[in-house]
């Protein structure tokens, strides 16, 4: 079945420093991919999305690209904040409409 | 954008009791919506896919007897947590769809005691 899975974490970053968290998925057809952030006793924001094959999404400085060839959608920022803290959630369309989800990475920027 | 309510956000029940959780999409319409649970620093199961006017559709493993489901408006899903017991303390989020995309209410903190 469809399957998502995210570099486990926590990953513990500088302010102003590169972010990268990886996300491979496997699925029938062509799905389309999300990053969702978790901010603490909070529920789930949709960061960015990209509905086919070499679509970029973007937000808030996050950029995420749909390489079909490696079935990946890593996440990157070039400069992390403090505020950036949270857990984010790689995720994939199924069948039916359901989300199917990574296991969540949580990033800790420290000043 | 698309938003989803839910309410409360935090509730505390005796064990025995029921709750019921309300999940409302404020500005669209949604013929389905998705209830989701989310164990301490676990990702997201899905729990059961709540359609509007008809029977929810639960996924393996999880009880529709007690997880009870009711969506009776395009814009108003219900979780009804029946009999609660300590194990069923978690995050329960609740999500609807609006084009392509999922969006969640900021969920619900149950505590039984």
């Amino acid at each position: 079945g469809d399957s998502v899975t995210q570099m486990e974490g926590p990953v513990t970053l500088s302010e102003e420093a590169f972010l990268t968290i990886n996300c491979t998925y496997t699925a029938t057809g062509y799905p389309s991919l999300f990053w969702y952030v978790q901010y603490p006793g909070e529920g789930l924001q949709l960061l960015l999305k990209a509905t086919k094959a070499d679509d970029k999404g973007s937000n808030k400085g996050f950029e995420a690209t749909y390489r079909k060839e490696t079935t990946s959608f890593h996440l990157e920022k070039g400069s992390v904040q403090v505020s950036d803290s949270a857990v984010y959630f790689c995720a994939l369309s199924s069948q039916g409409g359901k989300l199917i989800f990574g296991q969540g990475t949580e990033l800790s920027v420290k000043p | 954008g698309a938003v989803v309510s839910q309410h409360p956000s935090r509730v505390i029940c005796k064990s025995g009791t029921s709750v019921k959780i309300e999940c409302r999409s404020l500005d669209f319409q949604a013929t389905t919506m998705f209830w989701y649970r989310q164990f301490p620093k676990q990702s997201l199961m899905l729990m059961a896919t709540s359609n509007e006017g008809s029977k929810a559709t639960y996924e393996q493993g999880v009880e529709k007897d007690k997880f009870l489901i009711n969506h009776a408006s395009l814009t108003l899903s219900t979780l009804t947590v029946t009999s609660a017991h300590p194990e069923d303390s978690s995050f329960y989020i609740c999500s609807a769809r609006a084009d392509v995309t999922l969006h969640f209410g900021n969920g619900t903190r149950l505590t039984v005691t």
